[in-house]
């Protein structure tokens, strides 16, 4: 499975733009980068995903580089409620019963906190 | 919509015995996925089933480990003679049909203490 690398810690004032970064070098052509957040004493919740190009959605941005090495997750006005752990993942193929289907490989993940 | 439900919520136990931790996966959920979180860690997968059969349980540390599901529906994962090394958050997930790119959806986990 292809590591990704987050720092382990960062800090973000509330209603400025946190922008959470993500190594994976190792990346190949068939992989997606998934990001996960983990609420204190909650399951992950899925944020975003891409494979190459940028995705936007409600919750946050995904801008990927053109190399795609690496990552970076945009929570555009961060609020209190977004402090949590954020997990980069890149979510491999496997082949089970002849579909490709894709765990999660979770690491250590970024803890963000936002402060008033 | 209902969401992911996993129960019990917590489960303390002694070492040695026998216990089982339900899910109730997000119903017309083909795919449903186990993982063990332990304080501090990120989750790890343990198994994935497609349906009724468990299609990939690479992630069973050993043989007191086993789940079923056995409608396609609810899963139960059984721990025979427990130990405290088993003591974990033990989570749940499901998705649409497992297919690379859809999103799994997790339960709020069962918090297991092997005294």
């Amino acid at each position: 499975d292809a590591k990704t690398t987050q720092p382990p810690s960062m800090d973000c004032a509330e209603g400025r733009a946190a922008n959470l970064p993500c190594n994976h070098s190792t990346i190949s052509g068939n992989e997606y980068v998934y990001w996960y957040r983990q609420i204190h004493s909650q399951g992950p919740q899925y944020i975003i995903h891409g494979l190459k190009n940028n995705e936007t959605n409600e919750m946050a941005s995904l801008i990927i580089t053109e190399d795609r090495k690496s990552s970076t997750l945009i929570l555009p006005h961060a609020t209190l409620r977004d402090t949590a752990v954020y997990y980069c993942i890149v979510r491999v193929g496997s082949r089970a019963g002849g579909t490709s289907y894709g765990k999660l490989t979770f690491g250590q993940g970024t803890i963000l906190t936002v402060h008033p | 919509g209902a969401g992911v439900s996993q129960t019990p919520s917590n489960k303390v136990t002694e070492k040695g015995k026998y216990v089982e931790l339900r899910c109730d996966p997000i119903s017309g959920h083909t795919a449903l996925y186990w993982y063990r979180q332990s304080l501090g860690q990120g989750p790890e997968f343990l198994i994935y089933f497609q349906g009724t059969g468990a299609a990939d349980d690479s992630g069973l540390p050993n043989d007191r480990f086993f789940a079923v599901r056995p409608e396609g529906s609810v899963s139960t994962l059984k721990i025979q003679r427990t130990e405290r090394g088993d003591s974990a958050v033990y989570l749940c997930a499901s998705s649409l049909n497992g297919v690379l790119g859809n999103e799994q959806f997790f339960g709020p986990g069962t918090r297991l203490t092997v005294l």
